[in-house]
């Protein structure tokens, strides 16, 4: 699976988007990105997933470039409750649906 | 979506001894995942619990360890035998369900060895 790159710490003010990037230049054609964030003392939850397109749920949007090497996740209108740490992972479209997890990036909402 | 449960939440025990986790699911799912993340770490995977078999364990893992069991299709246990302070971490279940991506996880069971 591929690895991914992110940004140690970021800060959003409450009511703002936050940006979170992830860079996976090495991300093959049949894997998706997946975001999942795991929010102090709690089991991690999953956000949202793509593969080439651009998706968008009740959580969050995902904006992948065209050529796959990275992506964005955002959160349109960030609050107090979104303050957690955000993982960005590639895994294969197959019947292994283990995940590599990173370091991800601690995301800081501030009042 | 699925609800996951663990038992126990928490719990502090002593060198040397075991300790037996429970995932429970509230629905049939296809996989089932065992984590452990260490402090102040990210989660690592520890081994795969599949249904009537053995185990698929990860680099570093060992069923000895780790013994594994997954008698049907919404219930896994993982033990942590003989343990150390080494083994001090938050153990986490997942599951994905039948035809999903996503990976749904237990609130996890947090183990300190004294």
């Amino acid at each position: 699976d591929a690895k991914t790159t992110q940004p140690t710490s970021m800060d959003c003010a409450e009511g703002r988007a936050a940006n979170l990037p992830c860079n996976h230049s090495t991300i093959s054609g049949n894997e998706y990105v997946y975001w999942y964030r795991q929010i102090h003392s709690q089991g991690p939850q999953y956000i949202i997933h793509g593969l080439k397109n651009n998706e968008t749920n009740e959580m969050a949007s995902l904006i992948i470039t065209e050529d796959r090497k990275s992506s964005t996740l955002i959160l349109p209108h960030a609050t107090l409750r979104d303050t957690a740490v955000y993982y960005c992972i590639v895994n294969g479209a197959g019947n292994n649906r283990k995940l590599i997890w990173g370091l991800g990036t601690s995301l800081a909402v501030n009042p | 979506s699925a609800v996951i449960s663990q038992k126990p939440s928490r719990d502090i025990c002593q060198r040397g001894t075991s300790l037996t986790i429970q995932c429970q699911v509230d629905s049939q799912v296809t996989m089932m995942f065992w984590y452990r993340q260490q402090p102040g770490q990210s989660l690592t995977l520890i081994a795969t619990a599949n249904q009537g078999s053995e185990a698929t364990y990860e680099s570093g893992f060992v069923i000895d360890k780790f013994p594994i069991s997954r008698p049907n299709l919404t219930f896994s246990t993982l033990t942590v035998s003989n343990m150390s302070p080494e083994d001090s971490s938050i153990y986490l279940c997942s599951v994905v369900l039948a035809g999903g991506y996503e990976q749904f996880f237990g609130p996890g069971t947090r183990l300190t060895v004294l």
